[in-house]
């Protein structure tokens, strides 16, 4: 079974620097999907940034981009000139692309903290 | 746009008791998804559908049951409550599965089971 892991627990970042969330996961799929999630305190989950596994390009949104290593198997959110409206819970996603396959599997989360 | 929809919002059951979750969408999604998220955890998948009429279990089904019976709806029932269902309940939709394209989430029902 594929499993998603996010090591950071919880993570702090002044305004308007820069910081870096980590995943890894584990498949045995060569094709497959990856995503960044984010759920503030209204609980609502938000699409951040998706990444296709078959692309080598890293993905990027705005102030938001990833580094996806596939034979490392990690999958790393940068955040930049982090906002106060940043803060929220980050959880990593895992998805195959196969018919009947298709469900998101969930690291545990990151508590992102921005500090003034 | 209404997109998902869940209600209710909050609710406190008693041991034993039974209810069903409302989940609806208006995006005229293929597949919807049924999640349950823990403290400190990230959502597990207990039921999915890739349209009206089919239904399978996913990662957390014991205890559960869903139907679906239109496109829009996505009722997540519980028979008999137990302590161990007190959690966050996260509907969402997508027209396609997987990764094609993007996953719609509900804002949640916080059950607490007495």
């Amino acid at each position: 079974a594929q499993t998603v892991t996010q090591s950071q627990p919880e993570m702090s970042v002044q305004e308007a620097e820069t910081v870096t969330l980590s995943c890894t996961y584990d498949t045995s799929e060569s094709d497959y999907y990856l995503f960044w999630y984010k759920q503030p305190p209204s609980r609502q989950m938000i699409l951040v940034i998706r990444q296709e596994a078959y692309k080598q390009q890293n993905a990027t949104e705005n102030r938001f981009s990833v580094n996806f290593q596939k034979a490392a198997k990690s999958f790393s959110l940068k955040i930049s000139d982090s906002q106060l409206g940043d803060a929220a819970m980050y959880f990593c996603a895992y998805s195959e692309r196969d018919f009947g396959n298709e469900k998101l599997t969930f690291g545990t989360g990151t508590r992102l903290t921005i500090i003034p | 746009n209404a997109g998902v929809t869940q209600t209710p919002k909050f609710r406190i059951l008693k041991i034993g008791q039974s209810m069903t979750l409302q989940c609806t969408q208006d995006m005229n999604h293929n597949y919807m998804y049924w999640y349950r998220q823990d403290p400190g955890m990230g959502l597990k998948l207990i039921y999915y559908s890739v349209g009206a009429g089919i239904t399978d279990k996913g990662e957390v089904p014991n205890g559960y049951n869903v139907s679906r019976s239109t496109t829009e709806d996505f009722p997540l029932r519980l028979e008999l409550a137990a302590p161990s269902q007190t959690s966050v309940y996260f509907c969402a939709s997508s027209f396609r599965g997987g990764g094609n394209t993007e996953a719609f989430f509900g804002q949640g029902t916080r059950l607490t089971v007495v």
